[in-house]
């Protein structure tokens, strides 16, 4: 299964903007990539997915680098309820995910 | 919408006890999917299924056993309970239908079932 690597944390000030880094070298051409968010106590909670373009719903938004070996997920205005662990996953032709350790994000009020 | 649904919510279990988690989905999603999640850890895939009468293993299915009648539920259970399946469960379920591939549906999960085995 193709790998990804995150960061193991990340700060934020309230109301400013949060990218989160993901890498993915052995991507395939038909891995799609996915992001997950866990709140304390909670479930995983879909956030966006994409291929190849750029993606944008009304949580965040996914960029991905040309050659997919890299994408951001980008929280535009960070609020205290986004203090979460972000996970970065590669969903292909076998439908299953493999959650890593992911990026806790932490927000200051 | 209920989504997924998971019971019970807590459950403590002495060793060697059995027990079934309940699973049940209101979206007619064709895929369900089992995962555990120790503290501090990312979840594991124990069982999956495309469909009903259709399951196949995960990455950690021993001391598991899970089955797919219906395409609403999935129950996991457990036969004899030991200290290491202490853990949260959570349940999942995905579509098959739309985009290009199965990778590209998103999976909804449950609010998970606390386990604690003494």
């Amino acid at each position: 299964d193709a790998k990804t690597t995150q960061p193991n944390s990340m700060e934020s000030n309230e109301e400013e903007p949060v990218h989160l880094p993901c890498n993915h070298s052995t991507i395939s051409g038909t891995d799609y990539i996915h992001w997950y968010r866990q709140l304390p106590s909670q479930g995983p909670e879909y956030v966006i997915h994409g291929l190849t373009s750029n993606v944008n719903n009304r949580m965040a938004s996914l960029a991905i680098a040309e050659d997919r070996k890299s994408s951001t997920l980008i929280l535009h205005r960070a609020t205290l309820r986004d203090a979460a662990v972000y996970y970065c996953i590669l969903s292909g032709s076998d439908y299953k995910l493999s959650f890593g350790a992911g990026t806790t994000v932490t927000v200051r009020a | 919408n209920a989504g997924v649904t998971q019971t019970p919510k807590f459950r403590i279990l002495k060793i060697g006890q059995s027990m079934t988690l309940q699973c049940t989905q209101d979206m007619n999603h064709n895929y369900m999917y089992w995962y555990r999640q120790d503290p501090g850890m990312g979840l594991k895939l124990i069982y999956y299924s495309v469909g009903a009468g259709i399951t196949d293993k995960g990455e950690v299915p021993n001391g598991y056993n899970v089955s797919r009648s219906t395409t609403e539920d999935f129950p996991l259970r457990l036969e004899l309970a030991a200290p290491s399946q202490t853990s949260v469960y959570f349940c999942a379920s995905s579509s098959h239908f739309g985009g290009s591939g199965v990778g590209n549906q998103p999976q909804h999960f449950g609010d998970g079932t606390r386990l604690s085995i003494l």
